[in-house]
C-alpha cells in the first residue's frame, strides 16, 4: 500500500509561532502537492514539487521535496489565523498515474 | 477560468430517492475525477475519467453511476443510498495526462464540494 503519512495529526498553535509539517513514505514520487482545505470546502492547490530537494516558497509557506522524493515538509512562518485548515500531501506515482496518494492529512488550529 | 463548479452545495436525500451531483469545469481538463470524502479524513478516489471513458472505478457500489456528457461535465447519479454514505463528494480536474510536463499535468484542481446527508 502506498501510504503517506503526515506529522502531526493535529497542531494548535498562537499566532505568530512557526511550525513545520511533515510528509513521509517509503515510496518514490514523481511529484508531490500540497494542499490546504477548509472545512466543507474542497481542497484547495497550494504547490507542486517536482525535483529531488526542490524548495519553494509562497509567502509565509516554505515547501521541501526530498532528495530522495519520499519526503516533504510544510514550513510556516508567523501562523496567522487564516491559516487554520487541514493540510494535506499528496504524490503521484510514475504508474498508476491518474491517482493521488493522499496523505493522513494534518488539522492546524491557529488562535489569534 | 480556474475554477471547478459543483451543484448543489447541499443535498439531503432519502434511500429511496434518486439524485445526481453535477461538476463543471472550463479549463480545458481532460481528466476529471470524484472523491468523497468522511469528516477528519483524507478523500477517497471513486472514478477517474479520461477523454470522457471511464478509466478508473475504486470498486465503488453500483448505487453510485458516474457520467461524462463531454469534456467539461461530470456527473454522479444517486440511487438507494445508504446513511452511511452521507459525506463531502468532490469533484477534480486535471490536465491531459498524455502531454508533456507529466508532473503538472497531475495536479488536480477540485471543485467546492457537495455535502449530501442520506436519510
Amino acid at each position: 500500500t502506498q501510504l503517506l503519512e503526515q506529522s502531526p495529526q493535529f497542531l494548535s498553535i498562537q499566532e505568530g509561532e512557526n511550525l513545520t509539517v511533515y510528509c513521509n513514505s517509503s515510496s518514490v514520487f514523481s511529484s508531490l502537492q500540497w494542499y490546504r482545505q477548509e472545512p466543507g470546502e474542497g481542497p484547495v492547490l497550494l504547490v507542486t514539487v517536482v525535483t529531488g530537494g526542490e524548495v519553494k516558497k509562497l509567502k509565509r509557506l516554505t515547501f521541501q521535496f526530498g532528495d530522495a522524493r519520499k519526503d516533504s515538509s510544510l514550513h510556516i512562518t508567523a501562523a496567522q489565523p487564516g491559516d487554520t485548515g487541514l493540510y494535506l500531501c499528496a504524490g503521484a506515482r510514475n504508474t498508476g498515474f491518474q491517482k493521488l496518494v493522499f496523505g493522513t492529512g494534518t488539522r492546524l488550529l491557529v488562535s489569534p | 477560468d480556474t475554477e471547478v463548479t459543483q451543484t448543489p452545495k447541499h443535498l439531503v436525500m432519502g434511500m429511496t430517492n434518486k439524485k445526481s451531483l453535477k461538476c463543471e469545469q472550463h479549463m480545458g481538463h481532460r481528466a476529471m475525477y470524484w472523491y468523497k470524502q468522511k469528516a477528519k479524513k483524507p478523500p477517497e478516489l471513486m472514478f477517474v475519467y479520461s477523454y470522457e471513458k471511464l478509466s478508473i472505478n475504486e470498486s465503488v457500489p453500483s448505487r453510485f453511476s458516474p457520467e461524462c456528457p463531454n469534456s467539461s461535465l461530470l456527473n454522479l447519479h444517486l440511487h438507494a443510498l445508504q446513511p452511511e454514505d452521507s459525506a463531502l463528494y468532490l469533484c477534480a480536474s486535471s490536465q491531459d495526462m498524455l502531454a508533456g510536463g507529466a508532473a503538472f499535468g497531475r495536479e488536480q484542481f477540485f471543485g467546492p464540494g457537495t455535502r449530501l446527508t442520506v436519510l
